[in-house]
């Protein structure tokens, strides 16, 4: 089974539904980011969670909210989807005891809103 | 602040020929470094991490990088191109607070 885990893998949705992604770790981190993938952009970071009470916006948190149910699960949820947030979504996760900020990633989330 | 430039969004080598992919970082604080590769349809997976230890870091699949902070450089190379090691590439820097900025990538295309 993978260390991280996305559900659902896929999601085809209307403008103005609401959608949750949710991710699950098994890795023990502490550390949890939720970042969006778009084709020529790269990975830009949406929020991140250093722990279940520590919640911070990443550079393009507009539209998305998230969650830190427990140390490992952590989900993102697009209160009423627009066309522009068609994109590949990725979980990932850190060890705050390395601290070097190496990334472990899921395996991703495409979502197509219509 | 910290950011990534990778110069060429798409690379084409032919099999057996030198891969090299360019990474430019910009940090405030001693960066940490990265290169991940995506394979189609995967997660991104670490290929290898520069930690301020030795400036040669070697990572999986007979990649190697060097850090040159004169240059603000972190490129990435390999002497002989596979064909498997056609996929997309994405150096990253990790500034103050562990957060991690990722470069726009570089598909790389493996002619036979």
């Amino acid at each position: 089974d993978a260390d991280v885990t996305q559900t659902p893998r896929n999601r085809i949705t209307k403008t103005g539904k609401r959608i949750m992604l949710e991710c699950s770790q098994t890795k023990g981190h502490d550390r949890m980011y939720w970042y969006r993938q778009d084709p020529g952009l790269g990975l830009r970071l949406i929020y991140y969670s250093f722990d279940v009470k520590d919640i911070n916006k990443g550079e393009i948190s507009d539209g998305y909210s998230v969650s830190r149910q427990a140390q490992a699960k952590f989900s993102l949820s697009l209160e009423s989807a627009i066309p522009n947030q068609t994109a590949l979504y990725f979980c990932a996760t850190s060890d705050r005891d390395t601290n070097t900020g190496e990334l472990f990633f899921g395996e991703g989330s495409r979502l197509t809103v219509l | 602040a910290q950011s990534v430039t990778q110069l060429g969004s798409h690379v084409s080598v032919s099999e057996g020929a030198l891969v090299l992919l360019r990474c430019n970082y910009s940090s405030s604080v001693p960066p940490y470094l990265f290169w991940y590769v995506q394979y189609p349809n995967q997660g991104l997976q670490l290929l290898l991490k520069y930690t301020s230890a030795a400036t040669l870091v070697k990572g999986i699949n007979g990649f190697e990088a060097e850090f040159k902070k004169s240059e603000t450089s972190f490129h990435l190379t390999k002497p002989s191109a596979h064909m498997s090691d056609a996929a997309e590439y994405f150096c990253a820097v990790r500034g103050g607070y562990q957060k991690v900025t990722f470069g726009t990538g570089t598909k790389l295309q493996v002619i036979p």
